[in-house]
């Protein structure tokens, strides 16, 4: 089993619309949780991070931590062109800077 | 604030020779990471470095290696290189020792012939 899984899409959004990408993870004993958006060509930049269960939200961007059931997901509200990218959930699950990368889940936009 | 910064951007060598990646983190990182990037298998971990020590390692050969110099900048060297080595080899920094978000940099191309 992976330590952090994602489906690798792609996911087809319509702009304007919201695309929800989801993670889960193996390792119970994960601190904290990030997404990173990777455009190709280009390295990846982190935008979102969330350490405890519930929903945080940074414009456009929600992220989503339930600790009980291994899962982050990343909602994107009124998706743009400009958003399709490959999104990484990252985990990291010691206590030192150890983190682990999901694959990695290709969104395209179509205006 | 200047970003990461990683030499070369691109490399061509050949099977069984060696080579050496260099990172220099953002001013006032402490940690950097190295990852190893193919289209496959995605972001794998290497190794992490804070305040000269290695603390994690991942799952690659002892071919891999890397240190950490007094100023923060890492190197990461590969001896004996295979085909299989070619990828896009990422560096990222990182302020303190846990749980920080990763600032990467643009990483150095590997080709291996």
């Amino acid at each position: 089993q992976k330590e952090v899984e994602q489906n690798s899409g792609p996911l087809s959004v319509p702009e304007g619309a919201i695309a929800s990408l989801n993670c889960t993870y193996s390792d119970r004993g994960s601190q904290s949780f990030f997404w990173y958006r990777q455009y190709s060509g280009k390295s990846p930049e982190l935008i979102m991070s969330i350490y405890s269960n519930g929903d945080k939200e940074d414009g456009r961007f929600t992220a989503q931590l339930n600790k009980a059931s291994q899962y982050v997901s990343l909602l994107i509200r009124d998706s743009q062109p400009s958003d399709s990218a490959t999104y990484l959930c990252a985990v990291n699950s010691g206590g030192y800077q150890k983190v682990t990368f999901g694959t990695g889940t290709k969104l395209q936009v179509i205006p | 604030k200047a970003g990461v910064t990683q030499t070369p951007r691109y490399l061509i060598k050949t099977r069984g020779q060696q080579v050496t990646l260099s990172c220099s983190p953002i001013s006032g990182h402490r940690s950097v990471s190295w990852y190893q990037q193919t289209p496959g298998q995605g972001l794998q971990f290497l190794f992490e470095y804070f305040s000269e020590t290695q603390r994690n390692k991942g799952n690659f050969p002892g071919r891999f290696s890397g240190r950490q110099f007094s100023n923060s900048r890492s190197e990461m060297n590969v001896s004996t290189l295979e085909l299989g080595d070619s990828a896009l080899y990422l560096c990222a920094s990182s302020i303190g020792p846990n749980n920080e978000k990763l600032f990467f940099g643009s990483g150095t191309q590997l080709s291996v012939l």
